[in-house]
């Protein structure tokens, strides 16, 4: 149980365009996902904090407008990256805490590779 | 400084050998402590919990926290090739959704 994928799983996308990437609770429901971005031999940095019906909450230094996230139901959250450029190449990785458990517990979908020409 | 410092390794070890890998932080607000493995491009698993200070114990695995020196450890028994993997350390205040996460280290366990 606790399954989390994420969709494209690399996508390679020409600067300028926009990209969307899907992560989904394939067994539970996910009142909270966190969008992360992790660069090579980094740290996961916690980007946004996505809540079902609500806008989401951006930490500090994220631009909100760029990277938008859209939770519309208990299952799927997604991530659009706007105008994309190749600084904002890296890997993405979502995570989704199941309804009513404990603050400590999230399930980390596989990861979106995003490389940006 | 960072929050949360791990030695990025790589750290190489025989098969059979014991591990023991480590963070340190500087937040003394951290109450809640976790051990995450992330093999090579694939999200991260969560290995252990532990909440504020002592030892937890779950098969092969061992984690301990000591919040009076901010030190928290991970030991793995008996390691095996399949435990080739990065290892994470995340920490979260008592509060808040926000887990703040190590660089990860390196572990290569050898035949």
């Amino acid at each position: 149980g606790a399954v989390v994928s994420q969709h494209p799983s690399r996508v390679i996308c020409k600067s300028g365009t926009s990209v969307k990437i899907e992560c989904r609770s394939l067994d539970f429901q996910a009142t909270t996902m966190f969008w992360y971005r992790q660069f090579p031999k980094k740290s996961l940095m916690l980007m946004a904090t996505s809540n079902e019906g609500s806008k989401a909450t951006y930490e500090q230094g994220v631009e909100k407008d760029k990277f938008l996230i859209n939770h519309a139901s208990l299952t799927l959250s997604t991530l659009t990256v706007t105008s994309a450029h190749p600084e904002d190449s890296s890997f993405y990785i979502c995570s989704a805490r199941p309804s009513g458990n404990s603050q400590y517990e999230q399930y980390f979908g596989p990861g979106t590779r995003l490389t940006v020409t | 400084q960072k929050e949360v410092e791990q030695d990025p390794g790589p750290l190489s070890v025989p098969e059979g050998a014991i591990v023991s890998l480590n963070c340190t932080y500087s937040n003394s607000a951290f109450q809640y402590f976790m051990w995450y493995r992330q093999y090579s491009r694939k999200g991260p698993e969560l290995l252990m919990y532990t909440y504020s200070s002592g030892n937890k114990e779950d098969g092969r695995f061992t984690a301990q926290v000591d919040k009076s020196s901010k030190y928290i450890s991970l030991f793995i028994r008996d390691s095996q090739p399949s435990d080739s993997a990065t290892y994470l350390c995340a920490m979260k205040t008592g509060g808040g959704n926000k887990l703040t996460f190590g660089t990860g280290t390196q572990l290569k366990v050898e035949l």
